[in-house]
Parts: structure tokens; C-alpha cells; sequence
């Protein structure tokens, strides 16, 4: 049975760094063609992809928040940490991280956390 | 980057009504196509894989069709349960991934 479950600060500061965990059960990060990634929503509004990162450590990013985002990967502890920089009150949203498998779409998410920015 | 557009926004329907939404997509994504349900306050669900390939565990009333640009998701017979959010998704292998804006199937 696939889970997973993000954890993290409900509130951050603008200009503070965010950093997220997501840590799942039912599979392995170091099985061929298996991916987690991250997937925001701000209140109301559509779903945006942030990063994913597979298997073999390859990394993808949204183009529009690149250099804000690191996603990393430890197999052992069977866990994913997105880290990302410069928060502002636009990224007010639900952080939901999600399982890949052979490169396929997200077919199980965690239940998502509510990440507020505000001073 | 490859952008996705959704019609309609907002859709109007009864229990038993044949409901469809387009996704389209900017450039050619080939059947890199996802469908998912969103109910509030609650994940995306799978429904639709490779733009026609349904997901296990989801009812046959859901089909999914189309290629290259276009894609459409068919509800054929609409039940309570379906009132939710619908959001495409492209994938193109090894590359970046993109949502739709999404479409609220909402009781008429």
C-alpha cells in the first residue's frame, strides 16, 4: 500500500526559505522509473507543478520557479525534502507531494499541507 | 514551455447528462495526457492515463480520447459523485510537466 504524507510549517515569513518534507511508504526512490514529486494549489486556484525527481537522482523543475526550488532525495529514509527560497504571500498554497511510477502521472498523492505566508 | 488550455471553465449539468472537456495543448504532446478529479479540500485523483487509458479502480462511465493537441475527457452518464474538478495534465517523457486551469462540472 502506497502513502504519502508531506510535512513542513504551516507559516513562514516572506523572504524566509520554505522546506517541506514529504515521506512515503509502499516503495522505494531507488526502484527503476520511480518518481515523487511536488505539486502546489493556491486557495481556489489550479493545480501547478513544481519538481520532481526520479529514481537515478534526475531532477526536474518548473521553469518559472527554477531557481527557487531544490528537491532532494533520501532512499534510506524514505523521504523527499523540497526546499524553496524567497517566499512571498503569492505562495500561499496546499503543498501536495505524489508518486510516480515508470513515468507515468501522479498515481498517489499525500493529503497535502497548507503552507501561509505572512509577516 | 508547453502551455494547456481547458473549456469550459465552468460546466452546468444533471445527474445523467453526457458532460465533455477539452484540453488542448500547445504543441504537440504525442498521448502524454492525464485526466483527474479533485473534490474540495481533498488530492487529485487519477483518472486517465496516456490520454485514453483508464485507471484502475475507476468507473467505466470515464473515457478519455485524442492525440497530439487535442483531448477530451467524456463522462457519459453523470452521477452525484462526479461534481468535482477536472484537470489535465500534460507529460511529456523526461520533460516538464503542466496542468490545465482546470473545469468545475457543478449541479445544474
Amino acid at each position: 500500500q502506497i502513502t504519502l504524507k508531506e510535512s513542513g510549517p504551516t507559516l513562514v515569513k516572506p523572504t524566509q526559505t520554505l522546506t517541506l518534507t514529504c515521506t512515503f511508504s509502499g516503495f522505494s526512490l531507488s526502484t527503476s522509473g520511480v518518481g515523487v514529486g511536488w505539486i502546489r494549489q493556491p486557495p481556489g486556484k489550479a493545480l501547478e507543478w513544481l519538481a520532481l525527481i526520479y529514481w537515478d537522482d534526475d531532477k526536474r523543475y518548473s521553469p518559472s520557479l527554477r531557481s527557487r526550488l531544490t528537491i532532494t532525495k533520501d532512499t534510506s529514509k524514505n523521504q523527499v525534502v523540497l526546499t524553496m527560497t524567497n517566499m512571498d504571500p503569492v505562495d500561499t498554497a496546499t503543498y501536495f507531494c505524489a508518486h510516480s511510477d515508470d513515468y507515468d502521472p501522479f498515481d498517489y498523492w499525500g493529503q497535502g499541507t497548507l503552507v501561509t505566508v505572512s509577516s | 514551455d508547453i502551455q494547456m488550455t481547458q473549456s469550459p471553465s465552468t460546466l452546468s449539468a444533471s445527474v445523467g447528462d453526457r458532460v465533455t472537456i477539452t484540453c488542448r495543448a500547445s504543441q504537440s504532446i504525442s498521448s502524454w495526457l492525464a485526466w483527474y478529479q479533485q473534490k474540495p479540500g481533498k488530492a487529485p485523483k487519477l483518472l486517465i492515463y496516456k490520454a485514453s487509458s483508464l485507471e484502475s479502480g475507476v468507473p467505466s462511465r470515464f473515457s478519455g480520447s485524442g492525440s497530439g493537441t487535442e483531448f477530451t475527457l467524456t463522462i457519459s452518464s453523470l452521477q452525484p459523485d462526479d461534481f468535482a474538478t477536472y484537470y489535465c495534465q500534460q507529460y511529456n517523457s523526461y520533460s516538464l510537466l503542466t496542468f490545465g486551469p482546470g473545469t468545475k462540472v457543478e449541479i445544474k
